[in-house]
């Protein structure tokens, strides 16, 4: 079965610090996703990566960048955290088939930050 | 945009009644709809997908439904039990992302 790691499964860092998110899959998988989940607002998407060194920014990426140099990891990076970055962060990954961009999503078990 | 729409937020239930948990989307021009489920503090588990020429996909004790003229999804779940007990999330794959729903918590009481 797919297994997506993330590295971190809780974090805590100060405002203003840069801080590093990294997520692998094993699976060969063409697309890779960063998702934040907050409480009533549900999971938001900040950036997706469809190859190497391919990305896209989702509804949110402000704040955030991403860097994909293999194809089996994908890392979030917050330039500067600050309080409202606060949030459990989730990885996905997915193959294409032909006729749509994505298919299963398989998730990370989650990164849980709490910026202070 | 596409929006997804899960109702109710939460629902409680005895152990062994069969359930529905509903999924509605505005944007019909779906390619698949995916149900998860989500333990408190873990990540998503994929449960079924289903394609948007399908109608309905099982597993086990679930069974998901898609009706895309009305903009509907639901996951039936029969014969509950307590280890059900978590938060299902559905989502849409419209365009190139995902768009998901905020889930509703169950839970079954023993």
């Amino acid at each position: 079965d797919v297994k997506v790691t993330q590295s971190s499964r809780y974090l805590v860092k100060r405002t203003g610090e840069k801080v590093f998110l990294e997520c692998v899959q094993d699976m060969d998988h063409e697309n890779m996703f960063w998702y934040r989940q907050d409480p009533g607002l549900g999971l938001r998407l900040i950036y997706f990566s469809y190859d190497v060194k391919m990305k896209e920014k989702g509804d949110i990426p402000e704040g955030y960048s991403v860097s994909r140099e293999k194809k089996e990891r994908f890392s979030l990076i917050l330039e500067s955290a600050s309080t409202n970055q606060t949030s459990m962060y989730l990885c996905a990954s997915s193959f294409s088939s032909r006729g749509q961009w994505f298919e299963k999503l398989f998730f990370g078990s989650g990164t849980q930050l709490s910026v202070l | 945009k596409q929006e997804v729409t899960q109702i109710p937020a939460a629902l409680s239930v005895p152990e062994g009644e069969n359930l529905v948990l509903n999924c509605s989307f505005t944007d019909s021009a779906i390619y698949n709809l995916q149900w998860f489920r989500q333990d408190p503090g873990k990540g998503l588990t994929s449960l079924l997908l289903i394609q948007s020429s399908q109608r309905e996909q099982t597993s086990g004790r679930l069974n998901a439904s898609l009706d895309k003229s009305s903009g509907r999804s639901t996951l039936y779940i029969a014969a509950s039990q307590p280890g059900d007990s978590a938060t299902y999330l559905c989502a849409a794959h419209t365009g190139n992302q995902f768009y998901f729903g905020t889930g509703t918590s169950l839970t079954v009481i023993p």
